[in-house]
């Protein structure tokens, strides 16, 4: 079983949608998680910490379930500028940093 | 503010050549820093970090190695590239509660 796993999509919706992402991870001593976001040929950048009692950030939700090992990101009201690959992160310590493979999200107009 | 420069931006080397990109920090000290690559389509595979001067951690067996001059100085090196070391190389460093910020990537090319 993959440390880190993502649906790799691409995920196709429609401007306005909702859309949901979900990640898995292996270690249940894992101790903080991220979402970054990767536009095409570009380093990624950090979109949102996750914190066990769930963060908003605009149209931004993150969520975590220790329980079941898996964070989750939900984008309300999508726009086209959305559109990229959304890269999921647990840290296990300061070196054991994994980054999930991605999922691709286009938003169509 | 934090800015994280890398260079170069793109390069094309042959096979058997060696290799140095380089990354710098700056408005902050004693950074933890970090070699991650991406090869096309993949997810990033973590290479090195290091949290201080000449304080250098092998994630990976590999055909790289990575070097810590100064404080704010990262660089990645290798005697001989394989077409495999192909991908995108990114330098990050550690932010508070274990974020991280990334260079912007040096895309690299073996031929």
């Amino acid at each position: 079983r993959k440390e880190v796993e993502q649906d790799p999509g691409p995920f196709n919706v429609p401007e306005g949608a909702t859309v949901a992402f979900n990640c898995t991870y292996s270690n249940s001593a894992s101790q903080s998680f991220f979402w970054y976001r990767q536009d095409c040929r570009k380093e990624p950048k950090l979109l949102m910490s996750v914190y066990s009692s769930g963060n908003e950030d605009g149209r931004f939700t993150a969520q975590l379930n220790r329980a079941s090992q898996y964070i989750s990101l939900l984008i309300r009201d999508s726009k086209l500028s959305d559109s990229a690959t959304y890269l999921c992160v647990v840290n296990e310590g300061a070196s054991k940093i994994i980054f999930g493979s991605g999922t691709r999200l286009s938003i169509r107009p | 503010s934090q800015t994280i420069h890398q260079w170069p931006a793109t390069l094309v080397q042959p096979v058997g050549s060696p290799l140095s990109l380089e990354c710098t920090v700056e408005g902050t000290s004693n950074p933890n820093l970090y070699w991650y690559r991406q090869a096309a389509g993949r997810g990033l595979q973590l290479l090195f970090y290091s949290v201080g001067i000449g304080q250098i951690s092998s994630e990976v067996p590999q055909n790289l190695s990575a070097s810590r001059p100064q404080d704010r100085q990262f660089i990645l090196s290798s005697k001989k590239l394989l077409l495999s070391d192909s991908g995108f190389y990114l330098c990050a460093w550690r932010g508070s509660l274990d974020t991280q910020y990334f260079g912007p990537g040096t895309r690299l090319t073996v031929l």
